[in-house]
């Protein structure tokens, strides 16, 4: 049991470069988001998914695409690379809270370092 | 104004001490989570709680909904505690797909 996997960990892009960061999750949940960090400020919500088929915004969506063919994969595409967009990016899974919060947890994947110059 | 405050936001202790993480926030939510950031960046689930209080080894996560606030304790404080702690909350619905997260405490806890 893996849990949640992102790759790569670390990219360096030039501007108007594009990327996909890879997210899969093993455990069957059917929540899967993508954060990004930044220095002196909270994470902040770029897409998430509510099951296979499902996509919708979040907080800070321009410049990012998403889409989500299976349960297990969440991808995250940097359509044309900005300076802006050097951050840390985590993607997070979880099950349905459905109709209590008991046992409900998030997972988180490792991070990735992303640079763009 | 961020929909979720975190104080301090930064902590030096001494180890042993007992430590305490609040967080407050400004929309009504049915449940909070508190997440453990390491150097190096792993973030981790500590607790989800909707009401009273859970308890994990040496960590004690309290809410109260109505006051919307809720705090993080940790007794017997280690340096291997020193971490980010971040607070966090589901945005319209309850959801955990779509979390506003706290800017995080810095603790350092010295030998």
């Amino acid at each position: 049991n893996a849990g949640v996997t992102q790759t790569p960990k670390f990219q360096v892009l030039k501007t108007g470069q594009s990327m996909t960061l890879q997210c899969a999750q093993d455990m069957n949940h059917e929540y899967m988001s993508w954060y990004r960090q930044d220095p002196g400020m909270g994470l902040r919500l770029i897409h998430y998914s509510v099951g296979a088929g499902i996509t919708d915004q979040g907080e800070v969506p321009n410049g990012y695409n998403v889409s989500r063919s299976t349960t297990e994969d969440f991808p995250l595409r940097l359509l044309s690379a900005a300076p802006s967009q050097t951050s840390v990016y985590f993607c997070a899974s979880s099950t349905n809270p459905g109709q209590g919060w008991s046992g409900n947890t998030i997972y988180f994947g490792e991070g990735s370092w992303l640079t763009v110059v | 104004k961020n929909e979720v405050e975190q104080s301090p936001q930064n902590l030096t202790a001494q180890e042993g001490e007992f430590i305490t993480i609040n967080c407050s926030y400004s929309v009504g939510i049915s449940a909070l989570h508190w997440l453990q950031q390491h150097p190096g960046g792993g973030i981790v689930s500590l607790f989800m709680l909707s009401s009273g209080k859970k308890k994990h080894g040496r960590l004690i996560a309290t809410i109260n909904i109505q006051e919307k606030h809720s705090s993080l304790h940790i007794t017997a404080s280690h340096p291997r505690d020193s971490a980010v702690y971040i607070c966090a909350v589901p945005r319209g619905g309850g959801s955990n797909y779509k979390l506003t997260f706290g800017k995080g405490t810095l603790l350092t806890v010295n030998p």
